[in-house]
């Protein structure tokens, strides 16, 4: 089974910039996650969809954060401007059904993201 | 505020050691515990803990979880230097998909 996909996996940009990250889940899983992992800490949630809805955004910063998806199936988080502090490693997660305790997060690789 | 603690920070061991690698929480609505290896970037699933006292086993690594003092233990027994890596620790809430995460314990295991 083909892991959950994510890209760029290094960005280097300028504070200001625009950046946009992308992931596609595995295949049937409803549950998407995006998570921001600075370094030296755990990872911290950003935003859950189930299928196309938003489940949980309470910890995104949402005056330069957005995210979406659109067909329940990948998704994209964009950051507009960027500042320094936002240097940090995004991880994307899915899950297959979500809600349920048996139900577990796999991570892909996660993108790097420098802000000079 | 909830919160999930990890200790140690880090943990520097020569092969063939046994570690064992705390995780202390405080968190309303407590579902279950997880544990997670990440070596690169990718967190990889090691152990999901929901019942105190049982101890949860893959190969040389096991756990457990006592909800009455709120901890759990990683233990990793005959350490190899693939077994380098974050270590964290994750807990999951009722009626939410959310996970809280520790700080990782960095573990470095030298031949």
């Amino acid at each position: 089974e083909a892991g959950v996909a994510q890209s760029p996996r290094y960005k280097i940009i300028e504070k200001r910039q625009s950046v946009a990250f992308w992931c596609n889940p595995i295949s049937g899983h409803a549950t998407l996650y995006w998570y921001q992992q600075i370094l030296g800490q755990g990872p911290k949630l950003l935003i859950q969809f189930q299928n196309n809805g938003v489940v949980d955004d309470s910890q995104l910063p949402k005056d330069r954060f957005s995210a979406e998806r659109l067909k329940g199936v990948d998704s994209t988080l964009k950051i507009q401007p960027a500042k320094l502090e936002d240097s940090a490693v995004y991880l994307c997660a899915s899950s297959l059904v979500g809600g349920t305790i048996t139900d577990t997060q796999y991570f892909g690789p996660g993108t790097r993201l420098t802000v000079l | 505020e909830d919160k999930v603690v990890q200790s140690p920070l880090s943990l520097v061991v020569h092969e063939g050691d046994t570690v064992t690698l705390n995780c202390s929480y405080e968190v309303t609505n407590f579902r279950s515990l997880l544990w997670y290896k990440q070596e690169k970037k990718a967190p990889t699933f090691l152990f999901m803990l929901t019942s105190s006292g049982i101890e949860k086993k893959s190969g040389r690594l096991s756990s457990i979880l006592d909800k009455k003092e709120l901890f759990s233990i990683l233990n990793i027994t005959a350490t190899q230097t693939g077994d380098s890596a974050v270590y964290l620790c994750a807990v999951g809430y009722y009626n939410t998909d959310k996970l809280i995460f520790g700080t990782g314990t960095r573990l470095q295991v030298f031949p």
